[in-house]
């Protein structure tokens, strides 16, 4: 069964641009969902999309947003890119969403 | 509020040693709670998970954990470590809505 996979897996962008970033989850996985990590504030919960819905959403700004396929696949976005942005971001599929969760390699994003 | 903490952010064991990792939650109601393990710049693996029952379980490359629900923890053990087992590991507990609450972290270093 092929794993969770994360496009692209390296970026580099410039402030004010936007960017998007797609998660194929496990297949049979209707629920996905997206993790910022960086050295100062670990793991933070960005939101989890279940059926296309979005069930839960963290404590970040209206620049970052997401969405859920049909197909399960999902994309993050986040616009306005600033400095700050810059991160490993995680995408996790599960069958449920309170199943165990598989996270896929990650898209290291560089903001300059 | 929800939360997991890791007392140790670096440990330092030796090759052959055993290691426990310590691992605290805060969660109202029954926890799901997880180990995961990350290689530098890459996503977490799942080691083991705890749903319910038998309060000892077993995970992958020879890690256990046991759920200690009168003092919240949920340590991660493991009786011979290998050089290979250096990485990051991370507690979480599953809240609501498909989200992960992950702990800080503990950086493991395995001197030969």
């Amino acid at each position: 069964k092929a794993g969770v996979t994360q496009t692209p897996r390296y970026l580099i962008k410039t402030r004010g641009q936007q960017v998007t970033l797609s998660c194929s989850p496990i297949s049979g996985h209707r629920s996905v969902s997206w993790y910022q990590q960086t050295p100062g504030q670990g793991l933070q919960f960005l939101f989890e999309y279940f059926s296309e819905t979005q069930r839960n959403k963290g404590n970040f700004p209206g620049r970052f947003s997401g969405r859920q396929f049909s197909n399960s696949r999902s994309e993050m976005n986040v616009s306005t890119l600033e400095l700050g942005d810059s991160a490993l971001y995680l995408c996790a599929s599960s069958s449920t969403g309170r199943s165990e969760a598989f996270f896929g390699q990650g898209t290291r994003l560089t903001v300059v | 509020a929800q939360s997991v903490t890791q007392p140790d952010i670096h440990i330092t064991v030796s090759e052959g040693a055993s290691l426990e990792l310590r691992c605290n939650y805060s969660y109202g109601a029954t926890p799901y709670l997880f180990w995961y393990v990350q290689s530098p710049g890459q996503g977490l693996q799942l080691l083991l998970k705890y749903f319910s029952g038998d309060t000892l379980v077993q995970g992958i490359k020879g890690f256990e954990a046991e759920f200690k629900r009168s003092q919240s923890s949920f340590n991660l053990r493991k009786p011979s470590v290998h050089w290979s087992d250096a990485a990051e590991y991370f507690c979480a507990v599953a809240g609501e809505g498909g989200k992960l609450i992950f702990g800080q972290g503990t950086e493991l270093s395995v001197k030969p």
